[in-house]
């Protein structure tokens, strides 16, 4: 039982790049998120989505794409990236469609942005 | 806006010893909470939640966590510490959106270190 699958577990980039963190479910969940994770600020939610084709903003959107074409994938996609976007990310789903229910989380992407 | 507040960023108990990790909140309505532990290199994992009923619930590797209404405090208690509980624990409260969706709001963490 896989759960939440993020790859890949580790990314440098250079300032201006662009790449896509992957994350899929095997739990048929229709919510997933994604969270950032940064030192003494606990977890901001960048994007959620709830069931394919649908998704809105977290608090801390900005410099940040998703899409959710199916039920198990999420890619969240920097479109350039900036040193303030080092940080790890954590991908999350929830079997509550609502949200604001128990979370599985993947085990996280760190990224560095040079 | 709902909202958690951790006040300690680390908590050092000998192992054996009863730990404590603190959380209080602030929300408009009745609230509910969970407590979640990351351990080095990993996803957070749920420990426990509390949604409406008993004020103490227990949770997962023998946690438990105490609902004060009057103090809006959600600590969280372990009898007897254990080296292996050494991890960052995130407070979280459940913020209900305007649209019907909700989201989880997290504190900042706190780091456990249980000594031997």
């Amino acid at each position: 039982n896989a759960g939440v699958t993020q790859t890949p577990k580790f990314q440098v980039l250079k300032t201006g790049q662009s790449m896509t963190l992957q994350c899929a479910q095997d739990m048929n969940h229709e919510y997933m998120s994604w969270y950032r994770q940064d030192p003494g600020m606990g977890l901001r939610l960048i994007h959620y989505s709830v069931g394919a084709g649908i998704t809105d903003q977290g608090e801390v959107p900005n410099g940040y794409n998703v899409s959710r074409s199916t039920t198990e994938d999420f890619p969240l996609r920097l479109l350039s990236a900036a040193p303030s976007q080092t940080s790890v990310y954590f991908c999350a789903s929830s079997y509550s469609r609502r949200g604001g229910e128990k979370l599985f989380f993947g085990s996280g992407t760190q990224l560095s942005v040079l | 806006a709902q909202s958690v507040a951790q006040p300690e960023d680390q908590v050092n108990v000998a192992e054996g010893n009863p730990l404590t990790v603190k959380c209080t909140y602030s929300v408009s309505g009745n609230p509910y909470l969970f407590w979640y532990v990351q351990y080095p290199n990993r996803g957070l994992q749920f420990l426990l939640k509390y949604i409406t009923g008993d004020n103490l619930v227990k949770g997962s590797y023998g946690f438990e966590a105490e609902f004060n209404k009057s103090q809006t405090s959600f600590h969280l208690k372990k009898p007897s510490a254990l080296v292996s509980d050494s991890a960052l624990y995130f407070c979280a409260v459940r913020d209900m959106k305007s649209d019907g969706y909700n989201k989880l709001i997290f504190g900042a963490g706190t780091r456990l270190a249980v000594h031997p």
